[in-house]
C-alpha cells in the first residue's frame, strides 16, 4: 500500500459526459501528479500540482482540468469524453516540489471506460 | 522533449533464467527510477539511481546507471514467476519534468 488513494476504482460512462477522478496523496506529500496510461502509449504525464498550485503541465488536453485543494487532495476533471479517453488514470505523490530524487508513489488507479 | 526508450518491449523467459532490460536516452538525467507495475495496479518504486556509474542491488535485481547518466539497465538473476510484470524506467531532467519509458513487459514461466 503506497498510501495514495484514488476513487473511484472503475468508472464507465458514455461519450460526451464529464467525470471527476479524486486522489488523496500520502500524508505529508505536497506534490500530486496525474498520469494517463493506455495500452499503446504507456504512462503519459498530464499535470503536476504542488501545495495547491499548478507546477508542470504535460500532454493534458484542453477538455481535461485538475486542481489541488487546501487539504492537498486533488481532482482530475475530464469533460466531453471520447472513446479514446478510455484508459487507466493514475495519481502519484511525492514529498517536495523541487528538484531531488523525484521518487513518486502511485495510487491504485481509476479505470475509465467510455462507451 | 526527453525520450526514454526501453528494450526489449516484451520478454518471455523460463524460471531460473537471467535477463537484462535497458533504458536509453539521448538526454542526461539528474536521477532515474525503476518501477514495477502489475496488471490493474499502480507502478511501485524499486530503486532510484543518482550518480553516474552507480550500481544498486535489490536481492536478485541489479540496477546500473550509465556513466553519462543517459542510460540504465536492470539485470535480474534467476528470474521467478513473481518477477512477472511491467518494468518502467523514469528519468528526471529539468525542473519537475519526469519522463517515463513505455516499459518492458516481462513474463516468467514456471
Amino acid at each position: 500500500d503506497s498510501g495514495v488513494t484514488q476513487t473511484p476504482k472503475h468508472l464507465i460512462t458514455a461519450t460526451g459526459q464529464r467525470v471527476t477522478l479524486r486522489c488523496s496523496p500520502r500524508s505529508g506529500d505536497l506534490s500530486v501528479y496525474w498520469y494517463q496510461q493506455s495500452l499503446d502509449q504507456g504512462l503519459q504525464f498530464l499535470i503536476q500540482y504542488y501545495n495547491g498550485e499548478e507546477r508542470a503541465k504535460g500532454n493534458i488536453l484542453e477538455r481535461f482540468s485538475a486542481q489541488q485543494f487546501p487539504d492537498l487532495h486533488s481532482e482530475l476533471n475530464l469533460s466531453s469524453l471520447e472513446l479514446g479517453d478510455s484508459a487507466l488514470y493514475f495519481c502519484a505523490s511525492r514529498p517536495g516540489g523541487g528538484e531531488g530524487e523525484n521518487e513518486q508513489f502511485f495510487g491504485p488507479g481509476t479505470r475509465l471506460t467510455v462507451l | 522533449t526527453q525520450l526514454l526508450e526501453q528494450s526489449p518491449q516484451f520478454l518471455s523467459i523460463q524460471e531460473g533464467e537471467n535477463l537484462t532490460v535497458y533504458c536509453n536516452s539521448s538526454s542526461v538525467f539528474s536521477s532515474l527510477q525503476w518501477y514495477r507495475q502489475e496488471p490493474g495496479e499502480g507502478p511501485v518504486l524499486l530503486v532510484t539511481v543518482v550518480t553516474g556509474g552507480e550500481v544498486k542491488k535489490l536481492k536478485r535485481l541489479t540496477f546500473q546507471f550509465g556513466d553519462a547518466r543517459k542510460d540504465s539497465s536492470l539485470h535480474i538473476t534467476a528470474a521467478q514467476p513473481g518477477d512477472t510484470g511491467l518494468y518502467l524506467c523514469a528519468g528526471a531532467g529539468g525542473y519537475q519534468k519526469v519522463t517515463f519509458g513505455i516499459g518492458t513487459k516481462l513474463q516468467v514461466i514456471p
